[in-house]
């Protein structure tokens, strides 16, 4: 079966950095995605992760470890509209095969 | 990326009933998908549409409540059958394919069981 874990919430200032982690537990992993999801709104694409290391991408950057099931997602320099959901994605499977399974998503709230 | 749209965007349909949920791309893909989301909850897959061949449905989730049909590479559709109002969620389609491994979501169906 499929496990994934991330914080259900977390609270920032505006300017700040945070770190969203996910950690999973998959069979037939392959990759994995980041989406953000404003409330009302339908998930967009933030990053995808399919070798360890850092994929930085302006002011987010995803983090990914294959040997412990670990991820990261790294919000520089937030502003209010970063405030959202943040949805850690495995992808299982490869070709016409792969899909993924969503984490419980991490909503973040920004303040002043 | 490509620009998915779907219709209905909502609906509010009376149990027993049946809504066929339309997803349309605007460029060929391989891999669709339909999602459930569920007020407050994240998404879950119902099943995988690739076109010239069955779907793929996910546990829990069987063809005769929820009938998929992908004719061609651009177009797909998910209806929700003899609807009850546990069925009342989103519903949205993702594309995966042509050249990116990016897997993009259409605006969604908001569906409302009474």
């Amino acid at each position: 079966g499929q496990n994934i874990d991330q914080p259900t919430e977390m609270t920032a200032t505006e300017g700040a950095i945070v770190q969203i982690n996910c950690t999973y537990q998959t069979s037939g992993f392959n990759g994995l995605f980041w989406y953000q999801q404003h409330a009302g709104e339908a998930p967009t694409f933030l990053s995808y992760n399919v070798l360890d290391g850092l994929e930085e991408k302006g002011r987010f950057s995803s983090f990914l470890s294959r040997s412990k099931g670990y991820s990261y997602l790294l919000l520089k320099e937030l502003q209010m509209k970063d405030s959202a959901s943040y949805l850690c994605a495995p992808e299982v499977g490869t070709g016409t095969a792969s899909k993924l399974t969503f984490g419980t998503g991490t909503r973040l709230q920004v303040t002043l | 990326s490509a620009v998915i749209s779907q219709k209905p965007s909502r609906d509010i349909c009376q149990r027993g009933t049946s809504l066929t949920i339309q997803c349309q791309v605007d460029s060929q893909v391989t891999m669709m998908f339909w999602y459930r989301q569920q007020p407050g909850q994240s998404l879950t897959l119902i099943a995988t549409a690739n076109q010239g061949s069955e779907a793929t449905y996910e546990s829990g989730f069987v063809i005769d409540k929820f009938p998929i049909s992908r004719p061609n590479l651009t177009f797909s559709t998910l209806t929700v059958s003899n609807m009850s109002p546990e069925d009342s969620s989103i519903y949205l389609c993702s594309v995966q394919g042509g050249l990116s491994y990016e897997q993009y979501f259409g605006p969604g169906t908001r569906l409302t069981v009474t």
